[in-house]
């Protein structure tokens, strides 16, 4: 997506280690920002998202961190597992659509037993 | 809720040919989206709609590619005449309205074009 940068494109940690991913945004008005995790040959699924009045938002092992100012976003995976290996995209709104998004470029992660 | 509905799941066929792609958005939903997926584009929108009316078809490749949604329920992607380098996945995705509402996606169709 040409609004939204995502590093790194490829991650590979030991399993129990922590990942992190992060991207970057271009509009200040941007308010909701999805993560998407998807398997080898499946689709792009939900896993967690944060809206623009929270810095931070946790769902177990798994937690989004936004900082308005700087622009950017983090998806960290704790305590990884074998079963979190998979592509993970994030996404922002593109300005003055409503409806669309721009998807980062995706980060293959792979967790190592 | 039965989820973002595609068909076909794979669909193998001669280049020349035409391929219709069908997606069912979840009910209530007032947006869908066509996205196209490689190993060198990435996820690339191709169409999206809202309220049954395309709204921005900027990402469609060319003139070959052609998408409809005729009611709430239903849409399609047409390719007509298909080419090797169509050989993609294709995923629909719908969302409902409303700020805070993330797009949900299909299980995608698998498409090779021989």
């Amino acid at each position: 997506g040409e609004n939204v940068e995502q590093h790194p494109s490829t991650l590979s940690v030991q399993e129990g280690d922590s990942a992190v991913i992060k991207c970057t945004y271009s509009d200040s008005a941007s308010n909701y920002f999805p993560w998407y995790k998807q398997e080898l040959g499946k689709r792009p699924q939900l896993i967690i998202d944060i809206r623009s009045n929270v810095g931070e938002k946790k769902d177990q092992r798994i937690a989004v961190t936004l900082n308005k100012t700087a622009k950017h976003f983090s998806l960290h995976i704790t305590e990884t597992q074998p079963e979190d290996s998979a592509v993970y995209f994030c996404a922002a709104p593109k300005p003055n659509t409503g409806n669309q998004f721009y998807f980062g470029t995706g980060t293959s992660l792979t967790v190592i037993p | 809720d039965a989820g973002v509905i595609q068909s076909p799941r794979h669909e193998v066929t001669e280049m020349g040919q035409e391929v219709t792609l069908r997606c069912k958005p979840i009910s209530g939903h007032n947006s869908l989206f066509w996205y196209r997926q490689t190993m060198m584009r990435g996820l690339e929108l191709l169409i999206y709609f809202n309220n049954n009316v395309p709204i921005d078809d900027s990402g469609m490749p060319e003139d070959r590619f052609s998408a409809k949604m005729p009611n709430a329920s239903f849409s399609t992607l047409k390719i007509q005449p298909s080419e090797p380098r169509d050989s993609a996945v294709y995923f629909c995705a719908s969302r409902g309205q409303g700020i805070g509402q993330p797009q949900h996606f299909g299980d995608g169709t698998r498409l090779s074009i021989l």
